[in-house]
């Protein structure tokens, strides 16, 4: 395992539910980033977060809400998601954001469907 | 603007023979890339990078890639497929020397899935 780990592993929803994305990185690194897999294309960059505050919102609709509480938990509130919204949503970290060729760490992911 | 083509979306080859996996990429700067991999239901782990040290650049699992600058390429090679080598392989680039965007920001492929037959 890569020391990210994501809850819940899969996720149903209905188009009008309230639902929480969770994050924890036990690798003591201080960047955590929220990505969208698509099927058949490019991982999507959607949130990072940077000693717990937010450097970059790639133009991510409103439905979706991250929260970073502390450098090690990182959410994804969701809140009336339509059916494009689903998607494996996948938690990284790396140790400081803005290092050069830094590698970031994934979590295993969270298998969302949107009904 | 960086970018990353993966030529082939799928590549099969037979256990025990060598498998190559496409990458070129596009970087107005000197880049970092990557080579991650995605097995069935897991996350994306790290294969390998390249950081402007050696151009041929070993990873896990056997598997080595070579940045070949005059060519932008960064293909993924191993001698011998192996049945557990069956997955999705992601080339990744990300800006090296470039305008500091107070993050470091990952160019994903669309990835190439690799069916490794007996």
């Amino acid at each position: 395992e890569t020391g990210v780990t994501q809850t819940p592993r899969h996720l149903v929803m209905g188009m009008t539910n309230k639902k929480s994305l969770k994050c924890e990185q036990h690798l003591g690194h201080n960047a955590m980033y929220w990505y969208k897999q698509s099927a058949k294309k490019p991982l999507e960059l959607m949130f990072v977060y940077n000693f717990k505050e937010q450097t970059e919102n790639n133009s991510v609709p409103s439905r979706f809400s991250p929260e970073c509480p502390n450098s090690s938990h990182l959410f994804l509130h969701l809140h009336t998601l339509q059916p494009e919204d689903s998607a494996l949503y996948l938690c990284a970290s790396s140790q400081d954001g803005g290092r050069e060729g830094e590698t970031q760490y994934f979590g295993p992911g969270t298998r969302l469907l949107v009904l | 603007a960086q970018s990353v083509t993966q030529l082939d979306s799928h590549v099969s080859v037979s256990e025990g023979t060598p498998v190559l996996l496409r990458c070129n990429y596009s970087s107005s700067y000197s880049p970092s890339l990557f080579w991650y991999v995605q097995h069935p239901n897991k996350g994306l782990q790290l294969l390998l990078k390249y950081t402007s040290a050696a151009t041929l650049v070993k990873g896990i699992n056997g598997f080595e890639a070579e940045f070949k600058k005059s060519e932008t390429s960064f293909h993924l090679t191993k001698p011998s497929a192996h049945m557990s080598d069956a997955a999705e392989y992601f080339c990744v680039v990300s800006p090296l020397g470039g305008m500091n965007t107070g993050f470091q920001k990952l160019v994903f492929g669309t990835g190439t899935r690799l069916l490794v037959s007996p």
